[in-house]
């Protein structure tokens, strides 16, 4: 397996535009996470999908931010509209399940609002 | 919300000695990880833990867990330039979800 792949690696956008970030976990994960990561606020839950489900989204932070699992190998986080605030690294993350067993990071979507 | 903290924020080593980090963290938990993060990358992971475990090893790295005092620990011995990055610990939380605080930055120089 590829391991978590996420797309794009980097994204320049301006304020305003919508900006969607995607992720294809590992094979056979049932379990699937959205970090963003700043040097302010370090890494930071957005939300937790298990078996495509969302289990928990307090952590995204706006209404701005919304996240979809339409299947087990494909997810997305999408911002609209963007603002500079949401410059920072993005990462998806899947297990086997949950955080009983070991994540597997993607290499992230660096993300630059201007 | 950040469930771990990791202590010191910041350690500077000579090449050869030994590193050790430090996490404590709020409620109660089943599993405790650590991961490490090269700059620019995505976290890797190191070592698991759960609840009813006091010590593990993996090659140069042995993690500690004491949960009456809610805290964990992550040695490396006989460190290495390439061991330079930074490292977190991860807890399980209420809800199946995998938190993690805020890393130290471990800077090996050869």
């Amino acid at each position: 397996d590829a391991g978590v792949i996420q797309s794009p690696r980097h994204e320049v956008t301006e304020m305003g535009q919508e900006v969607t970030l995607r992720c294809k976990p590992i094979s056979g994960h049932n379990s699937l996470f959205w970090y963003r990561q700043t040097m302010m606020r370090g890494l930071e839950l957005l939300i937790y999908f298990n078996n495509n489900v969302p289990i928990d989204d307090s952590g995204m932070p706006e209404d701005r931010f919304s996240a979809k699992m339409p299947n087990a190998s494909f997810s997305t986080l999408k911002i609209q509209p963007s603002e500079p605030r949401d410059s920072a690294v993005y990462f998806c993350a899947s297990s086997l399940e949950g955080a009983g067993t070991e994540a597997f990071f993607g290499q992230g979507t660096r993300l630059t609002v201007v | 919300s950040q469930q771990g903290e990791e202590d010191p924020q910041a350690l500077s080593i000579q090449e050869g000695e030994n590193a050790t980090m430090n996490c404590s963290y709020k409620t109660s938990i089943n599993n405790l990880q650590w991961y490490r993060q090269n700059s620019g990358r995505g976290l890797v992971h190191l070592i698991l833990i759960r609840s009813n475990e006091r010590e593990k090893h993996s090659g140069r790295l042995r993690v500690t867990l004491d949960t009456s005092k809610k805290s964990s620990s992550l040695l490396i011995t006989a460190s290495r330039a390439a061991d330079t990055a930074s490292y977190f610990c991860a807890t399980d939380n209420a809800g199946n979800m995998l938190t993690f605080g805020g890393g130290t930055r471990l800077m090996v120089k050869p």
